[in-house]
């Protein structure tokens, strides 16, 4: 357990559907990442937030992709009309200091039908 | 654009083996490298961090080297165990003059099988 957690774990939708995943970094974390993953490929970067703000956003992040981090703790990513090709696991990854070393939760798995 | 590659795709070996993992990188103006070990179906697990600076760093029977002006780092594991079988990704994290620009590229991962 790396003190990131995700919730749900798994997440079932149909297509069409709205779906949003929760990030609890690690608390005294200031940077909060999140990346997709799909089968046999390796992470792929969405966005990142320093505290609250937004800074960077991936051209993979479509306008149907919004993500949030009120106040700088928990963060919130939000699909709207989910297709089947955000089928996928999606990681959330905080971290601090100079080193900035990525820990990584335990993911959530999403599957459209 | 980073562009992360590791080879092999797929190794399998018997337990006890050591064994090299190689991963290269096209941008060298990184700020750190760090390898993950992930289970199927899991988050990643951060093994080794490598500073631009640094150029190698241990922790058990893991040993990771960073040549950052090839663009290659090396993750050698001693003594291979069943435990050990699992993918290994490595990331290296952008960023120059001593600041981090955010985001990890990762590799599409070795997938290691050690089987007893």
């Amino acid at each position: 357990d790396t003190g990131v957690s995700q919730d749900p774990r798994h997440k079932i939708t149909k297509r069409g559907q709205n779906v949003t995943f929760r990030c609890d970094p690690i608390s005294e974390h200031n940077r909060l990442y999140w990346y997709r993953q799909t089968l046999g490929q390796g992470p792929e970067f969405l966005t990142y937030f320093q505290n609250e703000a937004q800074l960077e956003k991936s051209r993979l992040l479509s306008d149907r992709f919004s993500a949030e981090r009120p106040k700088g703790s928990f963060s919130t990513l939000e699909i709207q009309r989910t297709e089947q090709g955000d089928s996928a696991m999606y990681l959330c990854a905080s971290t601090a200091g100079r080193t900035d070393t990525q820990y990584f939760g335990p993911g959530t798995r999403l599957t459209v039908l | 654009k980073q562009e992360v590659t590791q080879i092999p795709a797929a190794l399998s070996v018997p337990e006890g083996e050591n064994l090299v993992l190689n991963c290269s990188f096209t941008d060298s103006a990184i700020y750190n490298l760090q390898w993950f070990r992930q289970d199927p179906g899991k988050g990643l697990t951060s093994l080794l961090l490598i500073q631009s600076s640094q150029r190698e760093q241990t922790s058990g029977r893991l040993n990771a080297s960073l040549d950052k002006s090839s663009g290659r780092s090396t993750l050698y594991i001693a003594a291979s165990q069943p435990g050990d079988s699992a993918t290994y990704l490595c990331a290296p994290l952008r960023g120059a003059g001593g600041t981090s620009y955010g985001k990890l590229t990762f590799g599409q991962g070795t997938i290691l099988t050690v089987h007893p």
